[in-house]
């Protein structure tokens, strides 16, 4: 019954590490979101799909990737991860309407990464 | 630029008490959205409301009621009669419609119900 949900929940790993987040949505959505959120609670986008189109990139790190194999689907790989990657991801997903423009987003639960 | 300005880091009230959470935005788009968002201390992020740019009526749900004005730039958020559950960070945020789907969101406001 979850309407977004992430996998895994809890990260924890070395610098120079690769890894992935995974991000599933139901709810029929067209446009999915990551954001990343710092220990301050300060949240901020990523990057945004729509139809599996990349539609927002912020400035974000090259060592960040998103893919969307399907617009259900939505992942996150980091390379050579970073003591500053350390946050809680969360990804969100919304109607496509007009490409997701003003419409509510519904965030999974989030994934907490610890980089050591 | 765009920007959403919680000025109120953290707000701590007895159970019961109203209270009133703060938010003011800065756009020069005419066609935008506001949102407010909760994170209870379990983390996840539950959506509260939406509001769009030509809809100025305040609304009611519940104990939570929300006042838009755009002559202040302003959104606020208030719950009344607060209870212990109430206890989140609440976070307002603001999308363009020139930005496609992009929000951007306040920094957040702690707020403590205490019992």
């Amino acid at each position: 019954d979850t309407a977004v949900s992430q996998t895994p929940k809890y990260l924890v790993t070395q610098m120079g590490n690769d890894k992935s987040i995974k991000c599933e949505q139901n709810l029929g959505h067209d446009t999915m979101y990551w954001y990343k959120q710092d220990s301050k609670k300060f949240l901020k986008i990523m990057f945004s799909y729509n139809n599996k189109e990349l539609i927002i990139n912020e400035t974000v790190p090259n060592r960040f990737s998103p893919k969307s194999p399907d617009k259900a689907h939505l992942n996150l790989h980091i390379n050579s991860l970073e003591l500053g990657d350390s946050a809680v991801y969360f990804c969100a997903s919304s109607q496509d309407w007009d490409r997701g423009r003003g419409n509510e987003q519904f965030f999974g639960p989030g994934t907490r990464l610890t980089v050591l | 630029a765009q920007k959403v300005t919680q000025a109120q880091t953290e707000i701590s009230v007895v159970e019961k008490e109203d209270v009133t959470l703060d938010c003011v935005y800065e756009t020069r788009d005419t066609t935008y959205y506001l949102f407010w968002y909760k994170q209870p201390p379990s983390g996840e992020l539950v959506f509260l409301i939406r509001r769009n740019s030509f809809d100025e009526q305040n609304e009611i749900s519940g104990r939570y009621s929300w006042n838009f004005q755009k002559s202040t730039s302003s959104f606020n958020f208030t719950i009344t009669a607060s209870q212990v559950v109430d206890s989140a960070v609440y976070f307002c945020a603001l999308s363009l419609y020139s930005s496609a789907s992009k929000i951007i969101f306040g920094s957040g406001t702690r707020l403590s119900i205490r019992p």
